[in-house]
């Protein structure tokens, strides 16, 4: 199985800041690689899909990145609405893997 | 507007069953495959299982391999997870998610919590 390693798994940062988080593959997997944001009690919500293309109505300050085994999420100036849990996903081959997700407060 | 519905989560006894409903509406849900991912209490997302639009490819996880059966019927609209031989680690929410071609899970369901206690 895919091994998907997401750093850091929490991070505080204000409202304005750019924030990044990354993911790493066990092995290459192109750039079949989703982001998701979860809020507490909610369902998770596709970001980015194929690394680093825009879900149809999220919002252009989300951004991804990379290739391979290394991917980033970027979120340019974050907002009161951003603070939740972000997991990433690669969909090359199964079992699917999840990354075991960071969390973004509010500093 | 597309939706995901789950239903048939609840308390159950370990060794028992429980049968998950997914009601899919706002698409045309015999094109898509669609996967099971659930979340313990406090913890992250693990996917469960995957079927093909036409349930020709089905997938498991290791960790249910044998007990659980995904299934579909395209008539009604709806996706199926019966989970035997239940277990305590099997307590989490359960999602329903569709997946669009080369993007990956795209739409989720709201999840419905099984929860395996005596």
């Amino acid at each position: 199985d895919i091994q998907m390693t997401q750093s850091p798994s929490s991070l505080s940062a204000s409202v304005g800041d750019r924030v990044t988080i990354t993911c790493r593959a066990s092995q290459g997997i192109s750039n079949y690689l989703a982001w998701f944001q979860q809020k507490p009690g909610k369902a998770p919500k596709s970001l980015i899909y194929a690394a680093s293309s825009l879900q149809s109505g999220v919002p252009s300050k989300f951004s991804g990145s990379g290739s391979g085994t290394d991917f980033t999420l970027t979120i340019s100036s974050l907002q009161p609405e951003d603070f939740a849990t972000y997991y990433c996903q690669q969909y090359n081959s199964y079992p699917p893997t999840f990354g075991g997700g960071t969390k973004v407060e509010i500093k | 507007e597309v939706q995901l519905v789950e239903s048939g989560g609840g308390l159950v006894k370990p060794g028992g069953s429980l049968r998950l409903s997914c009601a899919a509406s706002g698409f045309t849900f015999s094109s898509y495959s669609m996967n099971w991912v659930r979340q313990a209490p406090g913890k992250g997302l693990e996917w469960v299982s995957s079927i093909s639009s036409s349930s020709s490819y089905i997938y498991y996880a290791d960790s249910v391999k044998g007990r659980f059966t995904i299934s579909r019927d395209n008539a009604k609209n709806s996706l199926y997870l019966q989970m035997n031989s239940l277990r305590a680690e099997d307590t989490a929410v359960y999602y329903c998610a569709r997946v669009d071609p080369y993007k990956g899970p795209s739409f989720w369901g709201q999840g419905t919590l099984v929860t395996v206690s005596s």
